[in-house]
């Protein structure tokens, strides 16, 4: 089971927006400012999204925005488009070198 | 850009010693400035951190610490993955990443390691 709590799957139709929630506790998603957001297409390497809550690598589309309050951290999906189709886990430094996971969102486009 | 390649088999027997290598390309494991990870994910336990190799020093999940061995090879620039006496528990998709950010910013392929007889 894992840590953190993701809804297992999210949908949108295109040029929606769809947010993703990751739910922890104040020991790790509440007490930390580094969650961290992964992209991951069927059988592909896991990408990186976001991370220290709300930024974005160089190359991730500013469509893809994160957000924090209390334990709970959100990942949003602006203008929705059909390669955004993956499934979406987040992650949290938990202190102690140690990271947690989410258990995944499977993302549908519609 | 950077690159992680992994190798080693898919196949283990119960007992027997996991080991798994992941070859870099575009950075150097010698980087003081990122870390070396092994994660893993299975359906029965989620995504889970193993251990890291950084600035020559070594950090292992705690439930793995007695079995867990994370190594750096300059002279080939990689770093492997060896798990001792596995079980059944221990099957997984196997990932090594690069480590920045607190997070995990670039990752391998993936290695599916069965452990069965």
């Amino acid at each position: 089971q894992s840590a953190l709590t993701q809804p297992p799957s999210a949908s949108g139709s295109p040029g929606q927006s769809v947010t993703i929630s990751c739910t922890g506790t104040s020991s790790d998603v509440g007490g930390y400012n580094y969650v961290s957001w992964h992209q991951q297409h069927p059988g592909k390497a896991p990408k990186l999204m976001i991370y220290e809550v709300s930024k974005r690598p160089s190359g991730v589309p500013d469509r893809f925005s994160g957000a924090k309050s209390g334990n709970t951290a959100s990942l949003t999906v602006s203008g929705l488009q059909a390669e955004d189709e993956a499934d979406y886990f987040c992650s949290s430094y938990v202190g102690s070198t140690n990271w947690v996971f989410g258990g995944g969102t499977k993302l549908t486009v519609l | 850009q950077v690159q992680l390649q992994q190798s080693g088999p898919g196949l283990v027997k119960p007992s027997q010693t996991l080991s798994l290598t992941c070859a870099i390309s575009g950075d150097s494991v010698s980087n003081n400035n990122v870390a070396w990870n092994w994660i893993r994910q299975s359906p029965s336990r989620g995504l889970e951190w193993l251990g890291r190799t950084y600035r020559r020093s070594n950090d292992y999940a705690l439930s793995l610490k007695s079995r867990i061995a994370i190594n750096p090879d300059t002279s080939k620039n990689q770093f492997s993955l060896q798990l001792n006496s596995v079980t059944p528990e221990d099957t997984a998709v196997y990932y090594c990443a690069r480590g920045t950010w607190w997070t995990f910013d670039i990752w391998g392929q993936g290695t599916m390691v069965t452990v069965s007889s």
